[in-house]
């Protein structure tokens, strides 16, 4: 069963489209991120929700949108594509204060999202 | 967050050692050190923290000194499934995982 699974794979699109993400985790974590990786592949955080809660926003544009429907889910809609949002974006998850690692987050496969 | 420094490549051959070190002179007192493993299309996989001294886990080793300033990461003999880049983190635990450029590990036959 995968622990982090995100939908679609590769997304394709023109700029000025309206695209959303989608991703779900099966562990019940209680925490979730999506991340950005770049064509250098940097990884840098964008967003991150607790118990559907926005927790971290960083200096991400208005066009991008998290949604958290329930824990297990959050969902990246992205406004008005453009050409600099092409790269790979990774969802994940964390529980905290379970007596693992601090730190410790179980990433999705990825989505590559190509503007055209 | 403490700004990591660690070599962009390295190359080895199957049934070595690899050791990465990663340099974090502004480390705080507060700052675990975490590493992860990324394989070409896949997401980011934890392999190992630690805060001083040594951890042992059944992936790797990680050797921080006392004054932790640095920190190495030990494969034992890697194999050509262990060709990835590898990710040095140091941060506290506040959910934001800062990744570097990491070091891409080459595995020759």
């Amino acid at each position: 069963d995968t622990a982090v699974s995100q939908t679609p794979k590769y997304l394709v699109t023109q700029m000025g489209n309206d695209k959303s993400i989608k991703c779900e985790q099966n562990l019940g974590h209680d925490t979730m991120y999506w991340y950005k990786q770049d064509s250098k592949k940097f990884l840098k955080i964008m967003f991150s929700y607790n118990n559907k809660e926005l927790i971290i926003n960083e200096t991400v544009p208005n066009r991008f949108s998290p949604k958290s429907p329930d824990k297990a889910h959050l969902n990246l809609h992205i406004n008005s594509l453009e050409l600099g949002d092409s790269a790979v974006y990774f969802c994940a998850s964390s529980q905290e204060g379970d007596g693992r690692y601090y730190n410790e987050q179980f990433f999705g496969p990825g989505t590559r999202l190509t503007v055209l | 967050l403490a700004k990591t420094t660690q070599p962009i490549s390295m190359d080895s051959y199957e049934g070595q050692e690899v050791n990465i070190t990663c340099s974090h002179n502004n480390i705080a007192t507060n700052d675990y050190i975490t590493w992860y493993q990324q394989f070409p299309s896949q997401g980011p996989r934890f392999i190992i923290q630690g805060y001083k001294t040594k951890v042992t886990n059944e992936v790797a080793s990680l050797f921080i000194p006392a004054d932790r300033k640095s920190s190495t990461l030990s494969l034992p003999r890697v194999s050509l499934s262990d060709t990835a880049v590898y990710y040095c983190l140091v941060g506290p635990n506040d959910y934001k995982l800062s990744f570097g450029a990491g070091t891409t590990v080459t595995v020759r036959a």
